[in-house]
């Protein structure tokens, strides 16, 4: 069993939809959840950050972590085509960014104008 | 956020030679550099940490003396590949921590590698 679980998609939603990215992780010992949205052949770009259980909202972006299901998301409003990229989420330990991350594989998600 | 920069961004080598992979955090100063490896569909790897002044350490797995990273100062790290063979092709990708926000790890553009 893998680390860190994540359907590669690719996921396709039409435009104005919300979108849900999730991750399910074996390791209890991670303490910060991140997600990175990565184009094409480019380095991935940190959108969010979010430390043990609970809730963080960043204008259409909306990252849940729980905790005791192991299990985390990331939820786009609105979606644009602009946001059609690869999402990767990565945890970390205590060190959380002072610590190397652990990613999943990535979703590729698609959105039609 | 912060700016990391790689160089080069795509190299093509023959089997046995050598690539040197350079990281420059441009805008803050990085104490401590991550390497990572991505093959195509799959993750990013942590393949080995380093900091400034500091002997890396490598993710197990990852040979140390096959992938030499050097992290002389601040603002740069390198990545050889040293004996480079077609297996080793893939995307490197570095990041930087200890910057802004102490807890936020920002990635380079990556670097392509492809050994023939």
């Amino acid at each position: 069993q893998k680390e860190v679980e994540q359907d590669p998609g690719p996921l396709s939603v039409p435009e104005g939809a919300i979108v849900s990215l999730n991750c399910t992780y074996s390791n209890s010992a991670f303490q910060y959840f991140m997600w990175y949205r990565q184009y094409s052949r480019k380095g991935p770009e940190l959108l969010m950050y979010t430390y043990s259980s609970g809730n963080k909202e960043d204008g259409r972006f909306t990252a849940q972590v729980d905790k005791s299901s192991k299990y985390i998301s990331l939820f786009i409003r609105d979606s644009q085509p602009s946001d059609s990229a690869t999402y990767l989420c990565a945890m970390s330990g205590a060190g959380g960014g002072a610590d190397g991350l652990t990613f999943g594989k990535g979703t590729h998600l698609i959105i039609q104008p | 956020g912060a700016v990391v920069s790689q160089h080069p961004s795509w190299v093509i080598c023959k089997s046995g030679t050598s690539v040197k992979i350079e990281c420059r955090s441009l805008d803050f100063q990085a104490t401590t550099m991550f390497w990572y490896r991505q093959f195509p569909k799959q993750s990013l790897m942590l393949m080995a940490t380093s900091n400034e002044g500091s002997k890396a350490t490598y993710e197990q797995g990852v040979e140390k003396d096959k992938f030499l990273i050097n992290h002389a100062s601040l603002t740069l790290s390198t990545l050889t590949v040293t004996s480079a063979h077609p297996e080793d092709s893939s995307f490197y990708i570095c990041s930087a921590g200890g910057g802004q926000g102490a807890l936020e790890q920002y990635f380079g553009p990556g670097t392509r590698l492809t050994v023939t």
